[in-house]
């Protein structure tokens, strides 16, 4: 157990729906970074949080959006779904951006679009 | 851009000793990190090469080579449990103040007895 939460586990909606995705860091760790792990594009770097502020973005489609609160939980909202959004969103934390090199991933939301 | 290279499938058997090789190209290169997941598992750390050579963790390996560009994760003594894909990443620089792992597609190694 990395002690990062995700949910839900699994999400299925239908073409054209918008969902948000939830996460929670571990105990002290400030930064949080979302990723998507589809079959043919492997672990795609979606974006980057630290304490509240985006930091990094990586292959994020527009209709993608994500924040980082507070309380240090994240959410990301995927909306006008397409079948080819289907994946596998990981969530990750780690210290900071400084120890970016060393992410604790959680158990991970599997989207299912129809 | 970045790429990472690393091959697609590995086969070995228990007790043997493999080799994963990475090659990367980036712009902003920190480091290379290696991550292990087993199927339908979370990626989970394994380890991290900042400076050229090499790092051991019990039975895992890595090395790293800045001027080659080029790094390996050796495993020993292999045990079915080992069975799982193996990403490198490297740890590029991302805007102003960002750096993010970028990872390899993965090689899924198979343990057989």
């Amino acid at each position: 157990d990395s002690g990062v939460t995700q949910t839900p586990k699994h999400l299925i909606t239908a073409t054209g729906q918008r969902v948000t995705l939830r996460c929670s860091p571990r105990s002290g760790d400030l930064s949080v970074y979302w990723y998507q792990q589809s079959l043919d594009q492997g672990l795609q770097f979606l974006i980057q949080y630290y304490n509240g502020e985006e930091r990094a973005k990586g292959n994020i489609l527009e209709r993608f959006s994500a924040q980082q609160f507070p309380d240090l939980h994240s959410e990301l909202n995927l909306s006008s779904l397409e079948l080819g959004d289907s994946a596998l969103y990981f969530c990750a934390s780690s210290v900071g951006p400084g120890n970016s090199y060393e992410q604790y991933f959680g158990p991970g939301t599997r989207l299912t679009v129809t | 851009g970045q790429s990472l290279e690393q091959p697609s499938e590995v086969t070995a058997v228990e007790g043997a000793i493999v080799q994963i090789n990475c090659t990367y190209q980036t712009s902003g290169f920190y480091g290379l990190s290696w991550y292990q997941q087993h199927d339908g598992g979370a990626p989970t750390f394994l380890s991290y090469n900042a400076l050229d050579g090499l790092e051991e963790t019990g039975r895992f390996s890595s090395f790293l080579s800045r001027s080659d560009s080029y790094g390996y994760l050796l495993l020993q003594e292999l045990q079915m449990k080992d069975s799982a894909s193996y990403f490198c990443a490297v740890r590029d620089r991302k805007g102003q103040a960002g750096t993010a792992l970028i990872f390899g597609k993965g090689t899924t190694l198979s343990v057989s007895s």
